[in-house]
């Protein structure tokens, strides 16, 4: 069966210093990946996706950037946090397009 | 601007019951809808999708598609207090872009 990991759980961060989230995948072969941010009380807003290893499309210009440098593994990262970037960051993946989505579990960031 | 809408809420309902929970989208092109539960600090669950015109049922759970209408809702029958969660709609848009609604707070009551 799939399973899908990330970590940090929790991070807490000042303005200013770098990030880096990393994501992965176990038990499937070339998933579509994908880096969400939820802030608190509101809904999924995407942030990139992946459907192959040096493929990222970008859907909200800001500070991050992502890279997907092997074909289970997504990273989220940051030069310089913002306030504003504070927020839950959660990595999916699915089977292919139009597919469902699998979420992992999570890390919440806290910009200070 | 393509959309899923859903009623924030709280939808209260008591225990025993049956739930419903309703979803609307603009994009008369999508397709490949999905219903997550997603408890307080956790991921958002997938627990439905449905692609076709009608019902789907799983257990205590039926997802119903009228694409002529556009919605998507979600029927959870003999509700219990462990299915008291945030409910998200989502669906492709004829763009193959996912997008998800702001989702539903559901409380069931004892």
């Amino acid at each position: 069966s799939q399973t899908i990991h990330q970590w940090p759980a929790t991070l807490v961060q000042p303005v200013g210093s770098p990030l880096s989230l990393e994501c992965t995948v176990e038990g499937t072969s070339n998933p579509n990946l994908y880096w969400y941010r939820q802030a608190a009380g509101r809904g999924l807003q995407l942030l990139f996706y992946s459907v192959g290893i040096g493929q990222i499309s970008s859907e909200v210009p800001q500070n991050l950037s992502a890279s997907r440098p092997q074909d289970r593994q997504f990273i989220l990262s940051s030069k310089k946090l913002l306030l504003s970037d504070s927020g839950f960051y959660l990595c999916a993946w699915s089977p292919g397009p139009l597919h469902e989505q699998y979420f992992g579990p999570g890390t919440r960031l806290t910009v200070t | 601007q393509k959309e899923v809408e859903q009623n924030s809420g709280p939808l209260s309902v008591p225990e025993g019951a049956i739930a419903s929970l309703n979803c609307t989208y603009s994009d008369r092109g999508s397709q490949s809808f999905f219903w997550y539960r997603q408890y307080s600090g956790k991921s958002p669950e997938l627990i439905m999708f449905i692609y076709s015109n009608g019902d789907k049922e799983d257990g205590r759970f039926t997802a119903q598609l009228n694409k002529a209408s556009q919605y998507v809702s979600l029927l959870i029958r003999d509700s219990q207090p462990s299915d008291s969660a945030t409910y998200l709609c989502a669906g492709y848009s004829s763009a193959s872009k996912i997008i998800f609604g702001s989702g539903t707070r559901l409380s069931i009551r004892p």
